[in-house]
């Protein structure tokens, strides 16, 4: 059994398009995220969300909002969707705080 | 912003090498993480470390908490081709529940 799974795999869409990726744990966790890793491979951490608090990061644009219809799902929204958005998302999870995340397999968007 | 300095950026090692590699910050961590992120895969968790100066051991690989908990180092020892990979610090620190990555450091095996 996949313990964080990500829905697509690849998403390749044209600018200005909005888009989602889904995010699911079977681990009981109370806390996920999201993460971009550019070209470079340089891990930068979006949003980390329990069902207390939403953290987001100051850098992050607000086209992008994650969403959680229940404690197992965190999905991301992204809307008008820039060249510069291209990179692999990751989702993660952990049972409390940044500690021993579990990592999805990631999504790798293109835009065009 | 906070960045994670990972030394070196790569390596090219024979099979058989022990492998060393280190992470660095201008300020101080509570809690220092090592990730191993194979091609087209998430990054897994390899070892965790929660006090100063901890040495802990996960089969072949060890790691160290830096006592100044501004640095921590990961040792591989009589590497293997599997495992190459990238491998990424993390620290998390409790003033402001911030969290970073590593700039990561990729590992070639040569059989």
């Amino acid at each position: 059994d996949t313990a964080v799974s990500q829905t697509p795999k690849y998403l390749v869409t044209q600018m200005g398009n909005d888009k989602s990726i889904k995010c699911e744990q079977n681990l009981g966790h109370d806390t996920m995220y999201w993460y971009k890793q550019d070209s470079k491979k340089f891990l930068k951490i979006m949003f980390s969300y329990n069902n207390k608090e939403l953290i987001i990061n100051e850098t992050v644009p607000n086209r992008f909002s994650p969403k959680s219809p229940d404690k197992a799902h965190l999905n991301l929204h992204i809307n008008s969707l820039e060249l510069g958005d291209s990179a692999v998302y990751f989702c993660a999870s952990s049972q409390e705080g940044f500690n021993e995340q579990f990592f999805g397999p990631g999504t790798r968007l293109t835009v065009l | 912003g906070q960045q994670l300095n990972q030394s070196p950026q790569s390596m090219f090692i024979q099979e058989g090498e022990d492998v060393s590699m280190n992470c660095t910050s201008s300020s101080i961590f509570n809690t220092w993480l090592w990730y191993k992120q194979d091609p087209g895969e998430g990054p897994v968790l390899l070892i965790a470390l929660y006090k100063a100066g901890e040495l802990t051991s996960n089969g072949r690989l060890t790691a160290q908490f830096g006592i100044t908990r501004k640095d921590s180092f990961l040792n591989i020892s009589a590497s293997i081709p599997s495992d190459v990979g990238i491998y990424f610090c993390a620290g998390f620190t409790n003033t402001g529940n911030q969290f970073y990555f590593g700039t990561g450091t990729s590992l070639t095996v040569i059989p």
